[in-house]
């Protein structure tokens, strides 16, 4: 079955404690991506990779890292959590610039 | 400022009622506009990708249409179910090349039995 997969689920962590949450997609597409969605606000895009060593930076980098050293995984790294990234992510792939997005079912991050 | 509006912010209708969901954008230069569908706690999911000479598309009961020169698209949801129940997201693409996206911020919809 196509799929992006995220883990955890859930976490909750304390602020300053170094978080990883890993995402994967089976589909072979070139372009992966995370977003984070707060009540009120759109999806807003943190850092996209448009293939194996390429990333840059979204709308809301500030505060995250992100690696792409293999085209199935795209993890988010937090190097320093704090309060203001609580949040749910997505991360998300696709095969092309216009085509559609497949979304990973989500990671709700509390940092205390 | 690219903005993406959506409206109504929530609405309620009854099982088998059709629906039309309005999104208003300011989106420049345009490249696509899409409609996502979002189970609460869950990733959004495609619904219709519209290109700028598209003014309609259809996925299943989901039918969207664009209007280009004045900027606004609707999804029209028919004989609604309460699997439908659901937020539903209207996205716009900035530009050509890797995806800008701007997202709105939903249409919250509960179908009641």
């Amino acid at each position: 079955e196509a799929q992006v997969t995220q883990n955890p689920r859930y976490l909750i962590t304390v602020t300053g404690k170094k978080l990883t949450v890993t995402c994967s997609q089976n589909m072979n597409h070139e372009y992966m991506s995370w977003y984070r969605q707060d009540p009120g606000l759109g999806l807003r895009q943190i850092y996209y990779s448009m293939n194996v060593e390429v990333t840059d930076k979204g709308d809301v980098p500030e505060g995250y890292k992100v690696s792409r050293k293999e085209k199935r995984n795209f993890p988010l790294i937090l190097e320093s959590p704090s309060p203001n990234q609580t949040s749910l992510y997505f991360c998300a792939s696709t095969s092309g610039a216009n085509e559609k997005l497949f979304f990973g079912s989500g990671t709700q991050l509390s940092v205390l | 400022k690219n903005q993406v509006e959506q409206s109504p912010q929530s609405l309620i209708i009854l099982e088998g009622k059709n629906c039309t969901l309005q999104c208003n954008y300011t989106v420049s230069p345009f490249s696509n506009l899409r409609w996502y569908k979002q189970d609460t706690g869950r990733g959004p999911v495609s619904l219709t990708i519209m290109t700028f000479s598209e003014n309609t598309k259809s996925n299943g009961r989901y039918t969207a249409t664009l209007d280009a020169d004045t900027k606004q698209s609707s999804l029209h949801i028919t004989a609604s179910q309460l699997s439908d129940s659901a937020s539903y997201i209207c996205v716009v693409s900035a530009q050509t090349g890797f995806q800008k996206l701007v997202f709105g911020t939903g249409t919250r919809l509960l179908v009641s039995p």
